[in-house]
């Protein structure tokens, strides 16, 4: 059962423009929710989180949009860069089972120049 | 940038060979945890520790074994390798006591191939 869903599955963009990658979730006890970002050949790196007390929390040109009552989120990318383009990952975390993370599927992401 | 290191970073070895991935930290982390990635596609986790002389199985079967004998330290072995295995294996680690949150942070991975 795929707990968190991730769409869309590959994104093309030109610099400069936005890319929205959304996630929905199933399990209401999730209480964290992360951004993984993935280069080829490296393991991920967190790219931003958020919490459900919070509608939006922006770091730079990343903003995570959250909406609970719709189990959704979101992540924008502004101003992408070619220096963008990777994997990204969301995921979520509940209290207990050591915090483990159920990801979402990926969505690879290509900036053109 | 997280302190969490894995060797080696690629291994191609044959069918029925022993293999053991190491995994440490020195971020003083007490949960572990070892995923399995097929190149470009979602994390499954394999294995997950609380803390010393602690581990448990994730979500997806493996048949690899873990141990955690030292904090920082969190191997994963297989004892009879086969093509099946070929995968990347991902190490991260999460947590100071207490944390609410339980950012995880992940090692390069090491790169597996069974032939």
């Amino acid at each position: 059962q795929q707990q968190v869903k991730q769409s869309p599955q590959s994104l093309i963009v030109q610099k400069g423009g936005i890319s929205i990658i959304n996630c929905a979730y199933e399990n209401t006890a999730f209480d964290y929710f992360p951004w993984y970002q993935q280069f080829p050949g490296k393991g991920p790196a967190l790219l931003i989180a958020i919490r459900p007390d919070v509608s939006e929390k922006k770091e730079g040109r990343f903003t995570i949009s959250f909406n609970k009552s719709a189990k959704q989120f979101s992540l924008h990318i502004m101003d992408s860069q070619p220096g963008d383009s990777a994997t990204y990952f969301c995921a979520a975390s509940r209290r207990g089972s050591a915090r483990q993370l159920t990801f979402g599927s990926g969505t690879q992401l290509t900036v053109l120049p | 940038e997280a302190d969490i290191y894995q060797t080696p970073r690629y291994l191609v070895i044959g069918t029925g060979k022993k293999i053991t991935l190491e995994c440490s930290q020195t971020m003083g982390h007490d949960k572990m945890y070892w995923y399995q990635q097929d190149p470009g596609m979602e994390l499954h986790l394999i294995h997950y520790s609380y803390g010393v002389n602690s581990t448990e199985k994730g979500d997806l079967s493996s048949e690899s074994t873990v141990s955690r004998i030292r904090t920082e330290h969190f191997p994963l072995t297989l004892e009879s390798a086969r093509p099946s295995h070929t995968s990347q294996y991902l190490c991260a680690s999460s947590g100071l006591a207490g944390s609410r949150t339980g950012t995880q942070y992940f090692g390069p991975g090491t790169r597996l191939t069974v032939l």
